[in-house]
């Protein structure tokens, strides 16, 4: 069975730290996806990969298939980067859909 | 280019009825994928269809049903409604099927039905 772990589940911060939240999974995958999930459900895409490393703005996503796992990084967070963190895995072959961590709930405070 | 739409935005239904929900994707995309999102489960994975034809469908009841035109506007029933259908349900489209790091998922904005 698929499983997709993600941790911290909860975090709060001060405006301005380096965030880390990480994500592990358990079987062989395509590809990793990283969503932001604000209050009211909308979700957006942040990254999708499938080796190494991705930047976009002050966000930073790696990722090592050998020990399945992932991370994602917020530089000079900011309390608009509130917001759950969502990890998801497709499982090489295709043939299941997106298997989701639990999300990681995350507080920047000014 | 305007983004993924459901309609409704809101429903709400007793037990025992059957909702629809629409998912129109981006222009162009011919992908769309159904997920629902409860407080206990998280985000689960309905179906995804591509060209009209369901290739994958995740760990869901029968009740739960959806098909795609050929104009990739997609829906999803539900029968039968259960006081645990109560969810948030997204959908969201890409210009391919599956796999392939540069096919990526663009949410709409849910359906939140309640069941009473």
């Amino acid at each position: 069975k698929n499983e997709v772990e993600q941790s911290p589940q909860n975090l709060t911060a001060q405006e301005g730290e380096f965030i880390t939240i990480n994500c592990s999974y358990s079987v062989g995958i395509s590809a990793l996806h990283w969503l932001q999930q604000h209050p009211g459900g909308g979700i957006v895409s942040l990254f999708m990969l499938s080796s190494g490393k991705k930047k976009h703005g002050r966000l930073i996503a790696t990722i090592n298939i050998q020990e399945k796992h992932s991370s994602l990084h917020i530089t000079a967070s900011h309390p608009r980067d509130s917001a759950v963190y969502i990890c998801a895995v497709r499982p090489r072959g295709g043939a299941d859909g997106l298997t989701f961590g639990k999300g990681t709930h995350l507080i920047i405070q000014p | 280019k305007a983004g993924v739409t459901q309609t409704p935005r809101y429903l709400i239904k007793t037990r025992g009825q059957q909702v629809t929900l629409s998912c129109s994707p981006i222009s162009g995309h011919r992908s769309v994928s159904w997920y629902q999102q409860t407080p206990g489960q998280g985000l689960q994975f309905l179906f995804e269809y591509f060209s009209e034809t369901q290739r994958n469908k995740g760990n869901f009841p029968g009740r739960f049903s959806g098909r795609q035109f050929s104009n990739s506007r997609s829906e999803m029933n539900v029968s039968t409604l259960e006081l645990g259908d109560s969810a948030l349900y997204l959908c969201a489209s890409s210009s391919q099927p599956g796999q392939g790091e540069g096919n990526e998922q663009f949410f709409g904005p849910g359906t939140r039905l309640t069941v009473l």
